[in-house]
């Protein structure tokens, strides 16, 4: 199983852009990298999936480099509605007992 | 169909109880899965179906735990002899199979278990 490894806390202001990197160096070929999000007593809300380059939403982006070895989510302009923890997953989506979380980045926006 | 339903959200219970939890998945969803998250920790994986057969089981899905997905549609876990250390959110969700298809998870709202 890929390992990841986030920063545990990060701090930010309204209207800022927000970047979390999430390291993967020992990421598989048939592994996508995907984020969630969640809120205190809600389940984890699927925010983006990719496999390389670079893919965006109407929520964020997800940046790869070539080598896999790590991604950034890339949130534009966060509000204080963006402060929750954000998990980084490395795994096959064909097959679920390789979707392991960590235990995520907890971002909080300060007004 | 507005997602995956859980229910209880709530369950408090006596060491010793069984308990039941339901979850609801999203209806073109084959797949269903078990998380359970304590405090300040991600959640972890317990098991998972594919339409009705349960494929994965956790190691710690201990033989207190059992779960079922009757006609392949919604799923039940329960937990015999409930222990303090069952204190957790139990999260249900649900997926696609095929990649391509694959948007991630869709998880319901949990149910907190608190065990006294």
């Amino acid at each position: 199983l890929a390992k990841t490894t986030q920063p545990i806390s990060m701090d930010s202001y309204e209207g800022q852009e927000v970047n979390i990197t999430c390291s993967h160096n020992n990421i598989a070929t048939n592994d996508y990298i995907t984020w969630y999000q969640q809120f205190p007593s809600q389940g984890p809300r699927f925010i983006i999936q990719g496999y390389k380059t670079k893919v965006t939403n109407e929520v964020a982006s997800l940046f790869i480099p070539a080598d896999r070895k790590s991604s950034t989510l890339s949130l534009p302009r966060v509000s204080l509605s963006d402060t929750a923890v954000y998990y980084c997953l490395v795994g096959d989506t064909g097959s679920a007992r390789q979707l392991t979380f960590g235990s995520g980045t907890q971002l909080t926006v300060l007004p | 169909d507005t997602g995956v339903s859980q229910d209880p959200r709530h369950k408090i219970t006596k060491r010793g109880q069984n308990v039941t939890f339901r979850c609801d998945p999203i209806s073109e969803h084959n797949r269903l899965y078990w998380y359970r998250q304590t405090l300040g920790q991600g959640p972890e994986f317990l098991t998972y179906f594919q339409n009705e057969a349960q494929l994965e089981k956790s190691r710690l899905l201990s033989d207190r735990f059992s779960a079922e997905r009757p006609k392949g549609s919604f799923s039940t876990l329960e937990i015999q002899r409930t222990e303090q250390g069952d204190s957790a959110m139990y999260l249900c969700a649900s997926s696609f199979p095929d990649r391509a298809l694959n948007y991630g998870y869709t998880f319901g709202s949990g149910t907190r278990l608190t065990v006294v």
